[in-house]
């Protein structure tokens, strides 16, 4: 069965350092999607991504985040300078197309700042 | 604005008792609604989900949810449950606009008693 990967599973940095979180889509679908959740809290919207653009972005995602789909089969998400309040776990998604089908969700990238 | 209120972050029941964890939304347009089930230290998988087709949906591992467009309700149930059951599930909204994102609720952590 076709399923999102991310790497890494957990990655640990130092405040004020860049990291880069990294997914692979299913590979015939059209929109990406980054959500995170802080632990013990709800899982939020961050970016949609389709046909090579930010199609939509929350209020969290600041000029620190940046989204790319640099190959054409990986989707990545940069958080420029990361702050304690960046911890949480980091989940890509994608899907099909607009018609409303199931958002394939990836295991997620625990995020530590320290 | 789309909301999902989940009434209970903690359920208890015993193995072979109905499960009934709940869900309220708020939406402005006829709302898809979905069940996601998370189980510790893996990512979110869909459980079942709403389009506007049968109210009585019916997912995966013999849950399923009723769609209550006179209570803004989407409550979801399983006749007997399994310790295997034993996760965290969240509801969430789409407004099927052009991006399709996904509005979480804070989730539900669902603890199955031998």
């Amino acid at each position: 069965e076709p399923e999102v990967t991310q790497t890494p599973s957990h990655q640990v940095t130092q405040m004020g350092q860049e990291v880069i979180l990294r997914c692979v889509p299913i590979s015939n679908h059209l929109y990406f999607y980054w959500y995170r959740q802080i632990l013990g809290q709800k899982v939020e919207f961050l970016v949609s991504f389709y046909n090579n653009e930010i199609s939509e972005k929350s209020e969290i995602f600041d000029d620190q985040f940046s989204v790319e789909r640099p190959d054409g089969s990986n989707f990545t998400l940069k958080i420029r300078s990361t702050k304690l309040e960046d911890s949480a776990m980091y989940f890509c998604a994608s899907s099909g197309d607009r018609s409303n089908t199931e958002a394939f969700f990836g295991q997620g990238t625990r995020l530590t700042v320290v | 604005a789309q909301s999902v209120t989940q009434l209970g972050s903690h359920v208890s029941v015993s193995e072979g008792a109905l499960v009934l964890l709940r869900c309220n939304y708020s939406s402005s347009v006829p709302p898809y609604l979905f069940w996601y089930v998370q189980y510790p230290n893996q990512g979110l998988q869909l459980l079942l989900k709403y389009t506007s087709a049968a109210t009585l949906v019916k997912g995966i591992n013999d849950f399923e949810a009723e769609f209550k467009k006179s209570e803004t309700s989407f409550d979801l149930t399983k006749p007997s449950a399994h310790m295997s059951d034993a996760a965290e599930y969240f509801c969430a909204v789409s407004d099927g606009g052009a991006t399709n994102k996904l509005i979480f609720g804070t989730g539900t952590l669902l603890a199955v008693q031998p």
